[in-house]
């Protein structure tokens, strides 16, 4: 079982609508991180999260650390939201991000 | 302000030889960390430098290594190159060791033959 689980692993949407990203992992950490790699290749950092809840723009992040869970958020979707978005965490005590397998979103106009 | 740089873009090698692949990180970063996206599979981390000094690195054999030089970029090695390390390898630097935030290159995609 991985360490870093999301679901789903594929979503397709129209513009417009709210979408919900899961994360699962099974450890203690330290820090989750959100990323968003578009398909060129190229990976940009959208949030990192201890607790609580983030926003910027469209997007929002959650973490509940008792239930081991984050939630990405995002509103009023559009085309150039499609992505593959990556959950990684930072384990407690470890020096290295784990990585889930991404969820990649298609939106479509 | 210049984001993290990475070249080749493209390599392309045939099974046996060697590929570098290099790094800079943003300025007034001394983290520099390397992944492996095979096709397919999820990133995994091969390697952190930090200060000069190899941290840590993933399960990937010896023939994947590296530096960091003075200046904070880095070097990526793979020795012997097999059909399965063709992948996108990214490279990302941080301000703070730890769990802080990551800024990603865009990555060098190697094709071996």
């Amino acid at each position: 079982k991985n360490e870093v689980e999301q679901s789903p692993q594929n979503l397709t949407a129209q513009e417009g609508e709210f979408i919900t990203i899961n994360c699962s992992y099974s450890v203690g950490i330290s820090a989750l991180h959100w990323l968003q790699q578009h398909p060129g290749g190229g990976i940009v950092s959208l949030f990192m999260l201890s607790s609580g809840k983030k926003k910027h723009g469209r997007l929002i992040a959650t973490i509940n650390i008792q239930e081991k869970h984050s939630s990405l958020h995002i509103t009023a979707s559009h085309p150039r939201d499609s992505a593959v978005y990556i959950c990684a965490v930072w384990p407690g005590g470890s020096e290295k991000l784990v990585f889930g397998k991404g969820m990649k979103l298609t939106v479509n106009p | 302000e210049a984001g993290v740089t990475q070249s080749p873009t493209h390599l392309i090698k045939t099974r046996g030889q060697q590929a570098t692949l290099r790094c800079s990180p943003i300025s007034g970063h001394t983290s520099v960390y390397w992944y492996q996206q095979a096709l397919g599979l999820g990133l995994q981390f091969l390697l952190w430098y930090d200060e000069g000094e190899e941290r840590n690195r993933g399960n990937f054999p010896p023939r994947f290594s590296g530096r960091q030089f003075p200046n904070y970029s880095s070097e990526l090695n793979v020795n012997a190159l097999e059909l399965e390390d063709s992948a996108l390898y990214l490279c990302a630097s941080s301000l703070h060791r730890g769990s802080g935030t990551q800024y990603f290159g865009p990555g060098t995609r190697l094709l071996v033959l």
